[in-house]
């Protein structure tokens, strides 16, 4: 089936380590995307991708890094910079039209 | 701060009975489109709507689009219970770029009651 793939779907991190959230699409689109949601809130951009080898900072971008070196994946790393990491992560994709695809998303706990 | 804000935040409604979401935006946009958001679960693309359109029907929803007033509202006709999700809207700017960004409300908590 065609869609969006993300993993884990929980994952716990101790504090001062790096963390990778896997999300893979195969709907063939060029954009991706990653947003942050909190409790009660809308979504935040971190970071977007239009091309491979090509991404940009979105409106929350300290502490992430993310990478596109294949056109079906964009991981984004959680890095211990990013001080109140605990979130839900949604990745998306997109088509020209601007409608995005979503993937059932990841849950990040510090503990 | 968000560029588009829904009202109310929270909205419960027997089933059956119609339900009515707003949206507000304070830029100029290319579209504005609505997703909706089981708990727990990614966001579902609902319906898009242009700039330079008005109105538009998709099964038991209706969205409408007043850009003079920079606002559009989402009704669902005949509840059910099933509609019972966070609804978002987003709004896409006018943008040279490939991607349009789009930037989401804190969205509608929608209880329908059996």
């Amino acid at each position: 089936d065609g869609g969006i793939t993300q993993s884990p779907k929980y994952l716990f991190r101790k504090e001062g380590q790096n963390v990778t959230l896997s999300c893979e699409q195969n709907l063939n689109h060029d954009a991706m995307y990653w947003y942050r949601q909190d409790p009660g809130q809308g979504l935040r951009l971190i970071y977007y991708s239009q091309i491979v080898n090509d991404f940009q900072k979105g409106d929350i971008a300290e502490g992430y890094s993310v990478s596109r070196e294949k056109k079906e994946s964009f991981p984004l790393t959680v890095t211990s910079a990013q001080k109140n990491p605990t979130a839900f992560y949604l990745c998306a994709s997109g088509t020209g039209s601007g409608e995005l695809f979503f993937g059932e998303g990841s849950r990040l706990t510090v503990l | 701060s968000q560029q588009g804000e829904e009202d109310p935040q929270a909205l419960s409604i027997q089933e059956g009975e119609n339900a009515t979401m707003n949206c507000s935006y304070k830029t100029s946009i290319n579209n504005l489109q609505w997703y909706r958001q089981n708990s727990g679960r990614g966001l579902v693309h609902l319906i898009l709507i242009r700039s330079n359109e008005r109105e538009k029907h998709s099964g038991r929803l209706r969205v409408t689009l007043d850009t003079s007033k920079k606002s559009s509202s989402l009704l669902i006709t005949a509840s059910r219970a099933a509609d019972t999700a966070s609804y978002f809207c987003a709004t896409a700017l006018i943008s040279s770029g490939s991607a349009r960004q789009l930037t989401f409300g804190s969205g509608t908590q929608l209880t329908v009651l059996p």
